[in-house]
């Protein structure tokens, strides 16, 4: 089946300690996306590539880096400069770079040590 | 600024009822509206979309309205069933943007 997979399903994170979150696609979609959820609120977008080998912020990149080195991933790390870095991580990605019909993976809940 | 706005956060509805899940938007300059439904643990799953051409779009068990006149975005659920409890999410994509913004959810719970 095609889709989303993100990996792991649940992070620990120490204090100081950069981590990645994984996010592989078998859709042949050409754009990706990384989203942050926090309890009872919307998805904010942290950082979207619509090629391969480029990427753009979104509203909430400070804290957060990414790579896009094939088409078919997308990793986030989550540094320690983001100082509150729990949360549930959506990744996303779209047929093309219209941005419309996101499909979503399901996501990685990362807490704090 | 532009945000896409929930009348009510919770919504409960008796199991085989109709559901009727609300979303105001602030920018008159979208025309791309969608419908996400999320169940705890687990990521948006699309159900509707619809784009401002439209007034009425029509899925299985599920019909959006969007009245641009008043800037309303609406869901409505056919005969409500336990599996439809979940957080609905209403999102909007302005013509003049490349990203999607998104509501704060609505969580809609089934009464037996």
């Amino acid at each position: 089946d095609g889709g989303i997979t993100q990996s792991p399903k649940y992070l620990f994170r120490k204090e100081g300690q950069n981590v990645t979150l994984s996010c592989e696609q078998n859709l042949n979609h050409d754009a990706m996306y990384w989203y942050r959820q926090d309890p009872g609120q919307g998805l904010r977008l942290i950082y979207y590539s619509q090629i391969v080998n480029d990427f753009q912020k979104g509203d909430i990149a400070e804290g957060y880096s990414v790579s896009r080195e094939k088409k078919e991933s997308f990793p986030l790390t989550v540094t320690s400069a983001q100082k509150n870095p729990t949360a549930f991580y959506l990744c996303a990605s779209t047929k093309d770079r219209s941005n419309e019909k996101l499909f979503f993976g399901s996501g990685t809940q990362l807490s704090v040590l | 600024g532009e945000s896409v706005g929930l009348h009510l956060p919770t919504l409960s509805v008796q199991e085989g009822d109709n559901s009727i899940i609300n979303c105001a938007y602030s920018n008159s300059a979208s025309d791309y509206f969608i419908w996400y439904k999320q169940e705890s643990g687990k990521g948006p799953q699309f159900i509707i979309d619809i784009r401002s051409n439209m007034d009425k779009r029509q899925g299985q068990r599920v019909t959006v309205l969007l009245n641009k006149t008043v800037k309303h975005l609406s869901l409505q659920i056919a005969a409500t069933q336990p599996g439809d409890s979940a957080v609905y999410f209403c999102a909007e994509k302005p013509s003049s943007a490349s990203k999607i913004i998104f509501g704060s959810g609505t969580r809609l719970s089934i009464r037996p």
